[in-house]
Formats: C-alpha cells, structure tokens, sequence
C-alpha cells in the first residue's frame, strides 16, 4: 500500500458543484499539506495542518477548505468548484522541518 | 515573500549529453532547498542541501547549493531517455514556515533518443 493515498485519482465535476478530495496515509507524520499544480507553475500550497488542531491557509486558500479528522486524514473541499479550479492536487506529508515531503499520487480534477 | 525561480523553463536535449539545471531563491531565514523529480504523477524526493559548496551525489545526478549567491544546479550526466522529466526545485524557511516548501515553476526536461 502506498504511504500517502488520494481519493479519487480523477474526477470530472459540473461547476458550482461540491466536491471533497480525501489524503490519507501511513507515515505517522504530523505534518500533512495540499497543494494545487497547473502547468507551468510548479506547486501551490493551499492549506497545510502540522496536527489535528492546526490548520494553516496558504498562498492560495480562496474557495477551498480543509478537515483533518484525525492525524492520518486530511480533506480538501472545494464549496462551489469553478473551472478555473481545474488542476492536479497533491496531498503531502511531512516529518518535520529537516526532512523532505512524501507525495501522494495525485488527484487530477476537472471541472466544466 | 519567499520566491523560487528555475531556468530553464524547458530543455531538450540528446541522449548521451549532460545538462544543468538552474534555481534561485529568495527567501527569508533559509533552512534547505530540496529537489524533486516529477514523471507522470507525484514528485519523487533527489535531493536536500542545506550546506554551500558541498555537493550532493547519486548515480549521474548531482547537485550543490550557493548560499551566498542564493543559488542551486542539478547535474545530469550521460543522459538517458528516463531522465525525462519535471525537475522542481523547493526551499523550506525556518520557524513556522519551515514546515511549508515553495516551489518553482519547474524545468521541462526531454532526452530525445
């Protein structure tokens, strides 16, 4: 089993729609991240949770949220998904400052 | 507000030769740049350097950080098609934000046969 899973791998949804995308993994880390990936502009950070009562925005939050329900679980929703949220979003993992992010497989979504 | 720019964007090049990747930073309270390799899906880990003038080394790859010019290369010798990937570059900052990576845009890397 992979150490960081995203549900689904792709998804096609209808603008205005609301849509979760789940993390979860087997690390045991504390730190856990979203991020967004569009072409040609490398990685985004949306929010990012270093435990189940921190959750932090990052450079990139407006019309998303997020729910760690427990340290392994980390969910990205989007309340009304618009197509210019079309992108490739990546769950990571972290064990601390010092040590490098484990990525999960992606989640490629569109929305039309 | 912390900044990572790669060049090129793009790069194509023959199987056999060797190339040179380029990222800049600026960040404030460096901790680590870090390099990652991205073929279809999700990034795989090459690379952290927190040291300058230090290089780092596995197989063909290598790569070194400049503190002082605020600058880092990866090296890649006698290139083979499965070399062929995104290349990103990350830096980490120190205190809260050390727990968070910025990412550059990424450098398109194609290794024609």
């Amino acid at each position: 089993d992979a150490d960081v899973t995203q549900t689904p791998r792709n998804r096609i949804t209808k603008t205005g729609k609301r849509i979760m995308l789940e993390c979860s993994q087997t690390k045991g880390h504390d730190r856990m991240y979203w991020y967004r990936q569009d072409p040609g502009l490398g990685l985004q950070l949306i929010y990012y949770s270093f435990d189940v009562k921190d959750i932090n925005k990052g450079e990139i939050s407006d019309g998303y949220s997020v729910s760690r329900q427990a340290q392994a679980k980390f969910s990205l929703s989007l309340e009304s998904a618009i197509p210019n949220q079309t992108a490739l979003y990546f769950c990571a993992t972290s064990g601390g400052a010092g040590y490098g992010y484990t990525f999960g497989s992606g989640t490629r979504l569109t929305v039309v | 507000e912390d900044k990572v720019v790669q060049s090129p964007l793009s790069l194509v090049v023959h199987e056999g030769d060797t190339v040179t990747l380029n990222c800049s930073y600026e960040v404030t309270n460096f901790r680590s740049l870090l390099w990652y390799k991205q073929e279809k899906k999700a990034p795989t880990f090459l690379f952290m350097l927190t040291s300058s003038g230090i290089e780092k080394k596995s197989g063909r790859l290598s790569s070194i950080l400049d503190k002082k010019e605020l600058f880092s290369i990866l090296n890649i010798t006698a290139t083979q098609t499965g070399d062929s990937a995104v290349y990103l570059c990350a830096v980490a900052s120190r205190g809260k934000g050390a727990q968070k990576l910025v990412f550059g845009q990424g450098t398109r890397l194609t290794i024609n046969p």
